[in-house]
Parts: structure tokens; C-alpha cells; sequence
């Protein structure tokens, strides 16, 4: 079993849908990232955090340490908002990912 | 401000070959880190330099192995090439030395093949 699990691996919804992405993990961790990787490898660093909630623009980010459970969700969702988004939790000063999700949203 | 940067894009060598693939962090930036993406498979954490250290090292045998300048740029060698060496290489920077703790911002990645 892989210590930092997402669910689901793909997801195709419709512009305008409501998105969640669920990242969980087996081990006690100081904070957790999660990224946005699009299809030509870039990757962006979307939030890094330790509690509680996280906001920016239509992107929405919480965690429950003690539930060692992450969602990221996405309002409003849009075509561009399609690419592979990765949960990551630092573990021994170094980043443990996960296996990622690939989100394709249709216009 | 500059992103950080990588070079070469691609990188195509063959089996045994040694390949030197090259990062340049965001000015401000002490941390390097390395990061290894095979096709099909995840992300994986290769190597973390701060200050011209080495502070980190995944499970990866000996043949990955890199440097910092002291303008903190770095550089990832591997050597004896294999055919599963093949990947994105991704370079990511970040302040101090928290290591992991700090965001990390990441470079476009160079496409190694091995042939």
C-alpha cells in the first residue's frame, strides 16, 4: 500500500461541476502540497498546508491531520482546469506523492 | 522574477552513457531538489541540496548523483545510463532550509530517453 493514496485516479465531469479530489495518508506528516501538473510536465504548486483551510481564486483546499485525510475541490469548474493534480506529504524533510488524479473537465 | 530553469529540454542518450542534466533556482533560493518522474509511474524524490550540501537523498543507487554551486544552481549526473533511467527530471527550489517544509516551486523538467 502506498502511503499517500488519492482517489479517484480519473475523473471526467462537465464544465461547471463541482470538483473533489481526496488524498489520504498513512503516516504522520508536517504539512501537505498539493500540485497541478499539465500535460506538458510543468508543475505548479497549488497549496502547502499543515491545518484547517485554504483558499484561492475557484480552488479550495482542507485537511484533517488527525484524519490524515486532504480534499481539494474546485468550484465552478472549467476546461482549463483539465490536468493531473498530485497530493504530496512531507515525510523526513522530503515530499512523498501520490499517485496523482487526472481530471478532465468538457466544455 | 525568473521561474526556475532547467536544461537541456530533452536529453537523448544511450544505454551506458552519462548524462548531466542542469537547474537554476529562483534568485533568492537556497534549496535544490530533484525529482524523478518515469513514464506510468508517480513522482519520485531523488536528491535535496541546500547550501552546497547534500541534506537528503532518496532511494535511488549511486549512480544519481549531483552538486550546488555556489550561485546555487546544480547539476544531476547519472551515470552508466539504463533503459529505465528514461524520465522527466524535475528540478524545484525553495527558500531556506526547512527543507520540505518550504513551498517548493518547480522547473519545466528535462525529458531524459535512454535508447
Amino acid at each position: 500500500k502506498n502511503e499517500v493514496e488519492q482517489s479517484p485516479q480519473n475523473l471526467t465531469a462537465q464544465e461547471g461541476e463541482f470538483i473533489t479530489i481526496n488524498c489520504s495518508y498513512s503516516v504522520g506528516i508536517s504539512a501537505l502540497h498539493w500540485l497541478q501538473q499539465h500535460p506538458g510536465g510543468g508543475i505548479v504548486s497549488l497549496f502547502m498546508l499543515s491545518s484547517g483551510k485554504k483558499k484561492h481564486g475557484r480552488l479550495i483546499a482542507t485537511i484533517n491531520i488527525q484524519e490524515k485525510h486532504s480534499s481539494l475541490h474546485i468550484t465552478a469548474s472549467h476546461p482549463r482546469d483539465s490536468a493531473v493534480y498530485i497530493c504530496a506529504v512531507i515525510r523526513s524533510q522530503k515530499l512523498v506523492f501520490g499517485q496523482g488524479t487526472r481530471l478532465t473537465i468538457n466544455p | 522574477e525568473a521561474g526556475v530553469t532547467q536544461s537541456p529540454t530533452h536529453l537523448i542518450k544511450t544505454r551506458g552513457q552519462q548524462a548531466t542534466l542542469r537547474c537554476s533556482p529562483i534568485s533568492g533560493h537556497t534549496s535544490v531538489y530533484w525529482y524523478q518522474q518515469a513514464l506510468g509511474l508517480g513522482l519520485q524524490f531523488l536528491l535535496w541540496y541546500d547550501e552546497g550540501e547534500e541534506r537528503n537523498r532518496g532511494n535511488f543507487p549511486p549512480r544519481f548523483s549531483g552538486r550546488q554551486f555556489p550561485n546555487y544552481s546544480s547539476e544531476l549526473n547519472v551515470n552508466a545510463l539504463e533503459l529505465e533511467d528514461s524520465a522527466l527530471y524535475l528540478c524545484a527550489s525553495s527558500l531556506g532550509n526547512r527543507g520540505a517544509g518550504n513551498e517548493q516551486f518547480f522547473g519545466p523538467g528535462t525529458r531524459l530517453t535512454v535508447l
